[in-house]
C-alpha cells in the first residue's frame, strides 16, 4: 500500500535561516512526489514536483526539494526563510502506476523575524 | 489561465440536512478530484473521476455522500443527510494527465467550507 508521512506536527525557523521540511513515502514501483503549500482560508498551491531525473528539485517561491530513493525521502527546503513563508505545507505521492494522489497529514511551518 | 471554480465558499446547515457543493475545473483537465480536509489534517480524496467516469470512490461515504460529473467537466458533491463529523473543507481538484509524467500535478480551487450544527 502506498503511503506519505510528514514526522513533524510543527516546524519553527528564524527569519534568514535555512528551513527544512521532512517527509517520507512508501510505494511500489516509481513515485511522482509533489509539495504544496496552504494559506488560511486558502486551497492547496502547487509548490514543486518530482517525476523523474535530477533529484533536486526547483520550485516556486525559492523552495526545493530533494528526493532520495535510498532512504524514501522528499525533504522540501529553502537556504533563507522569509516571514511569509509561514504556512501549512503537504507532501504528496501520486504513483506512476496510478493516477490517485494522496497527501500527508501536513506540517506547520512558522518563520520568526 | 482560470483556475479551478467552487461555490459556495461557506455553509452552514443543520445536522440531517442537505447540501450540495459546485465545481469547474481547469479547461482540459479530464481528471477531477474532491477532497475532504478535517481541520488539522490533511486532505482526503473521496472520488475521482476521470472525464465522466469514476476511478476511485473507496472513500466515499457512499450512503450519505454522492457525486457526478455530468458531460465531463463540472461536477457536483452532495451530503445528504449531513451529519456533525462532516464539518469539513472540501476541495475540488483538477489535473490534465494524472500518473503519466508531465502535467500531473492536480491544482485545486479555494475550497467550500462546511459547518454542520
Amino acid at each position: 500500500a502506498q503511503s506519505v508521512a510528514q514526522p513533524e506536527d510543527q516546524v519553527n525557523v528564524a527569519e534568514g535561516n535555512p528551513l527544512t521540511v521532512k517527509c517520507t513515502y512508501s510505494v511500489s514501483g516509481n513515485p511522482y512526489l509533489f509539495w504544496y503549500v496552504q494559506y488560511p482560508n486558502r486551497g492547496l498551491q502547487f509548490l514543486l514536483k518530482y517525476i523523474t531525473g535530477d533529484n533536486l528539485v526547483k520550485g516556486s517561491y525559492g523552495f526545493e526539494a530533494e528526493f532520495n530513493k535510498s532512504q524514501t525521502s522528499f525533504h522540501l527546503k529553502k537556504p533563507s526563510a522569509l516571514v511569509s513563508d509561514s504556512a501549512l505545507y503537504f507532501c504528496a505521492l501520486g504513483p506512476s502506476s496510478a493516477s490517485k494522489i494522496i497527501f500527508g497529514s501536513g506540517t506547520r511551518l512558522s518563520i520568526r523575524p | 489561465e482560470a483556475g479551478v471554480a467552487q461555490s459556495p465558499r461557506y455553509k452552514i446547515i443543520e445536522k440531517r440536512q442537505s447540501v450540495a457543493f459546485w465545481c469547474n475545473p481547469i479547461s482540459g483537465h479530464a481528471t477531477l478530484y474532491w477532497y475532504q480536509q478535517i481541520l488539522g489534517q490533511g486532505p482526503k480524496l473521496l472520488i475521482q473521476f476521470q472525464n465522466n467516469g469514476v476511478v476511485d470512490d473507496s472513500q466515499l461515504p457512499k450512503d450519505r455522500f454522492s457525486a457526478e460529473r455530468l458531460k465531463g467537466v463540472d461536477s457536483t458533491l452532495k451530503i445528504q443527510p449531513a451529519k456533525l463529523e462532516d464539518s469539513a473543507v472540501y476541495l475540488c481538484a483538477s489535473s490534465f494527465r494524472p500518473g503519466q509524467g508531465a502535467d500531473t500535478e492536480a491544482f485545486f480551487g479555494q475550497g467550500t467550507r462546511l459547518t454542520v450544527v
